[in-house]
């Protein structure tokens, strides 16, 4: 399974947009992008999947250079409930069993 | 009309002792795993099931045995618990089919078992 590398933490403000970006340079053909989040003492959730280009949901937007060799996460207009733990994972969706790889994942803390 | 539960949410136990955790998801998926979160906060998986098949054993030592009696439910037993067991234990679920994958997992709210 590709590895992931991303930044251990990141600061923001309310109300700005926040990228952050993963490498996975090993990725394969049928590799996916996952990206989940993590709330102090909750599970991960699932934020957003996407293979190639430009995905987009009611939370975040996923894009995905041509080479697959990084992705980034845009969270719009963050406010402080979005301070979490953001994983980026990669893996084949449909043949793996469900195997998800979490690595160290990114901090992010909002302020006011 | 909680997805993925979990009990008990707090475990404290001693050195020795064997512990049960028990998971129900309700959302009719087929696949059901257990991960364990350590003091860094890195994620594993340690366990995956299929309809109550195992599909996945990530090297864990034989002293923790998941059981699926059905497919809503993956419980996780572990004998002899020792310290470094502590950690946070999630159950997730998830459902492979069109418009969906096995990545797109749902987590329960996890149990924090300190071995003392």
């Amino acid at each position: 399974l590709a590895k992931t590398t991303q930044p251990i933490s990141m600061d923001s403000y309310e109300g700005q947009e926040v990228n952050i970006t993963c490498s996975h340079n090993n990725i394969a053909t049928n590799d996916y992008i996952t990206w989940y989040q993590q709330f102090p003492s909750q599970g991960p959730r699932f934020i957003i999947q996407g293979y190639k280009t430009k995905v987009t949901n009611e939370v975040a937007s996923l894009f995905i250079p041509a080479d697959r060799k990084s992705s980034t996460l845009s969270l719009p207009r963050v406010s402080l409930s979005d301070t979490a733990v953001y994983y980026c994972l990669v893996g084949d969706p449909y043949n793996q069993g469900g195997k998800l790889i979490f690595g160290q994942g990114t901090e992010l803390s909002v302020k006011p | 009309d909680t997805a993925v539960s979990q009990t008990p949410k707090y475990l404290v136990t001693q050195m020795g002792n064997d512990k049960s955790i028990k998971c129900e998801q309700n959302l009719g998926h087929d696949t059901m795993y257990w991960y364990k979160q350590d003091s860094k906060k890195f994620l594993k998986i340690m366990f995956s099931y299929n309809n109550k098949e195992l599909i996945i054993n990530e090297t864990v030592p034989n002293r923790f045995s998941p059981k699926s009696p059905d497919k809503a439910h993956l419980n996780l037993h572990i004998n002899s618990l020792e310290l470094g067991d502590s950690a946070v234990y999630f159950c997730a679920s998830s459902q492979a089919n069109a418009g969906t994958s096995y990545n797109e997992q749902f987590f329960g709210p996890g149990t924090r078992l300190t071995v003392l």
